[in-house]
């Protein structure tokens, strides 16, 4: 069974700090692997999809990479805002449009 | 326009009441999914709809119901509920086996049960 996992669970961080947020997963047999995040209360927004055959994805201020062999993705963000608290959530797609979140990060930048 | 559209925003209903939720996407996506998210916990996939069939019901209890009646349109139909459903309910939608199926996701419906 796939699990997913992230860390840290919580990150407090000042304005203008680069950070990298961690997503492991357990089964490296994934057809995609999707960045979201989430404002409280409110739905998903999607960041970023990488392939299982991409090893890296930019938009903006974000970056993200994925390691399949070893299991591991990360969200790198540069340059942060207060706006870009929030809870980030990766998201792993096991095949047949399963996707299989992680524990999530919350995530406050401080102005 | 990458809108996924949820009605109700909230609902609150009793263990014995009838109740639906409605989830509309434009985008020309022929999967539909529910997800139920508890407070401070990630989303788990409920329901799988293709080409407007269910291809995945992840052994969801039979008070909840989904209907996908058009390639838009995606209900969820509650019945008898217990407090322990109160939850955020998504919405989402994507391609089907496109290699770029990103789901874009609803703001949600947060229901209580009472």
């Amino acid at each position: 069974k796939q699990e997913v996992t992230q860390i840290p669970a919580a990150l407090s961080v000042p304005e203008g700090e680069n950070l990298v947020l961690n997503c492991s997963f357990t089964d490296s047999a994934i057809y995609n692997l999707q960045w979201f995040r989430q404002d409280p209360g409110k739905g998903l927004t999607s960041l970023l999809l990488i392939q299982s055959s991409q090893r890296e994805q930019t938009s903006g201020r974000l970056n993200a990479s994925l390691d399949k062999s070893s299991g591991r993705s990360t969200l790198y963000i540069a340059a942060s805002q207060p706006g870009d608290s929030a809870t980030y959530l990766c998201a792993v797609n096991t095949g047949f449009q399963k996707l299989v979140f992680g524990t999530g990060t919350r995530l406050l930048v401080s102005p | 326009d990458t809108e996924v559209t949820q009605t109700p925003k909230h609902l609150v209903m009793g263990m014995t009441n009838k109740k639906s939720l409605k989830c509309e996407q434009h985008m020309g996506h022929r999967a539909m999914y529910w997800y139920k998210q508890k407070a401070k916990k990630p989303p788990e996939l409920m329901f799988v709809y293709s080409y407007e069939k269910l291809s995945i019901n992840e052994s969801v209890p039979s008070r909840f119901s989904p209907e996908c009646p058009n390639s838009s349109l995606l209900n969820l139909h509650l019945h008898a509920l217990q407090p322990e459903d109160s939850a955020l309910y998504l919405c989402a939608s994507s391609q089907v086996g496109s290699g770029t199926d990103t789901q874009y996701f609803g703001p949600g419906t947060r229901l209580t049960v009472l």
